[in-house]
């Protein structure tokens, strides 16, 4: 079935870095890709939506400067998390539609310090 | 308050035995429902879904929606040490798996 590749699984970067994260749809085209943010014990929030080609389109309470977005591809979308602060430490995850599911990268756990 | 409430759990049950997993809603325009089991640092996997009210079947999951009542279930029978996992529901609207609605998930062990 189709498969959604995210990168890195984990990483652990100094406070005030930068990170990015990748999130790869192998072997289906996906216009559509969607980020995630989940804290410990709680549910997945919807971060933005990234869409191929144009800018990505943020949920309420998510800085945009912060969590830069780029859909370059119809393969691939990066989240990068500029200036990082320990409050950003957390499990990042992305998602791309399907027809009839939507697929889950593995995500990647990130740690602040 | 939430638009999915959903028990956090812990929930243990020994083997062999039916799990019940719950969800409500508020929000009445949405479609389709889902649960995703997720393991421990693991993206979800999507485990079944639904556009209407009633019963799924799928192996030894059953998924139950009652719209009228804004309440989803998710059934295991005969559960296996290798269930144990988080569970979420999910819900959404619109055309296609676009943006979900999660719950926060509810934890299981089913012990040997």
């Amino acid at each position: 079935g189709a498969v959604v590749s995210q990168h890195p699984s984990w990483v652990i970067c100094k406070s005030g870095t930068s990170v990015k994260i990748e999130c790869r749809s192998l072997d289906f085209q996906a216009t559509t890709m969607f980020w995630y943010r989940q804290f410990p014990k709680q549910s997945l929030m919807l971060m933005a939506t990234s869409n191929e080609g144009s800018k990505a389109t943020y949920e309420q309470g998510v800085e945009k400067d912060k969590f830069l977005i780029n859909h370059a591809s119809l393969t691939l979308s990066t989240l990068t998390v500029t200036s990082a602060h320990p409050e950003d430490s957390s499990f990042y995850i992305c998602s791309a539609p399907a027809v009839v599911e939507a697929f889950f990268g593995q995500g990647t756990r990130l740690t602040v310090v | 308050q939430k638009e999915v409430e959903q028990d956090p759990g812990p929930l243990s049950v020994p083997e062999g035995a039916i799990v019940s997993l719950n969800c409500t809603y508020s929000n009445s325009a949405f479609q389709y429902f889902m649960w995703y089991r997720q393991y421990s640092r693991k993206g979800p996997e999507l485990l079944m879904y639904t556009y209407s009210s009633g019963n799924k079947e799928d192996g030894r999951f059953t998924a139950q929606v009652d719209k009228s009542s804004k309440y989803i279930s998710l059934f295991i029978r005969d559960s296996q040490p290798s269930d144990s996992a988080t569970y979420l529901c999910a819900m959404g609207w619109g055309t296609g798996f676009q943006k979900l609605v999660f719950g926060t998930g509810t934890r299981l062990l089913v012990s040997p």
